[in-house]
């Protein structure tokens, strides 16, 4: 099936650091979406995007859809330590009904 | 408050035994999807439903079964032909044609015993 590569897989940063992770895939998408889940939890839907070069802000996260539509990324600034989690790219392909295809996550983990 | 609720939080299961986990949406969405999570992975998706009395096969289908008589109601059963059911399942819905992002429960940790 369609994949979406997310990168990195996992990250450990220091409190205060920027971070930023991405995904990217061969095909095109009309949506991109960004979850974060907690350990025992459902994702929860942080950012939705719907154009080619939206760039969009919720807080201290930033995401932006690719100009190409095949690649989108999040950024997070200055990272506190609620911030850890696993997040999650999503995708609607174009050419498609109403699945979703999900990037395989990036842990965040901020170093003690 | 509108949402989704998935229950129960945890389940255990003897080998052999089906058992049904139990989906429910008040935010008056068309679509439903199930979706299975490994430690450290993704999500796959086992079946989705875009319309009551309509669902359709995901990735992962073999060894579960769905039903999707109410508009609100989704639920997911695991059968004794799944094989590796021990798992954490997820429910999510969305508006569908007109609105793709997903809404997910809090999910359901399905242990065999």
């Amino acid at each position: 099936g369609q994949q979406l590569n997310q990168s990195p897989q996992s990250m450990f940063i220091q409190e205060g650091e920027d971070v930023s992770m991405n995904c990217t895939s061969s095909s095109i998408f009309n949506t991109w979406l960004w979850y974060k889940q907690e350990p025992g939890e459902g994702p929860v839907l942080l950012i939705a995007l719907y154009k080619a070069g939206e760039l969009t802000s919720n807080g201290r996260l930033t995401a932006q859809f690719g100009i190409t539509r095949k690649d989108s990324f999040l950024n997070i600034s200055a990272s506190i330590p609620s911030d850890v989690g696993i997040y999650f790219c999503a995708g609607q392909l174009r050419d498609s009904n109403y699945q979703l295809i999900w990037g395989a996550g990036t842990k965040l983990i901020i170093k003690p | 408050d509108g949402g989704i609720t998935q229950s129960p939080k945890y389940l255990f299961r003897k080998e052999g035994q089906n058992v049904t986990l139990s989906c429910e949406q008040n935010l008056n969405h068309d679509a439903m999807y199930w979706y299975r999570q490994d430690p450290g992975q993704g999500l796959r998706l086992i079946y989705y439903s875009q319309i009551v009395n309509d669902f359709q096969k995901g990735d992962i289908a073999e060894g579960y079964s769905v039903s999707r008589e109410k508009k609100e109601s989704f639920p997911l059963t695991v059968t004794s032909a799944q094989k590796n059911p021990t798992a954490f399942y997820l429910c999510a819905s969305s508006r569908g044609q007109v609105g793709f992002e997903a809404f997910f429960g809090q999910g359901t940790r399905l242990t065999v015993v």
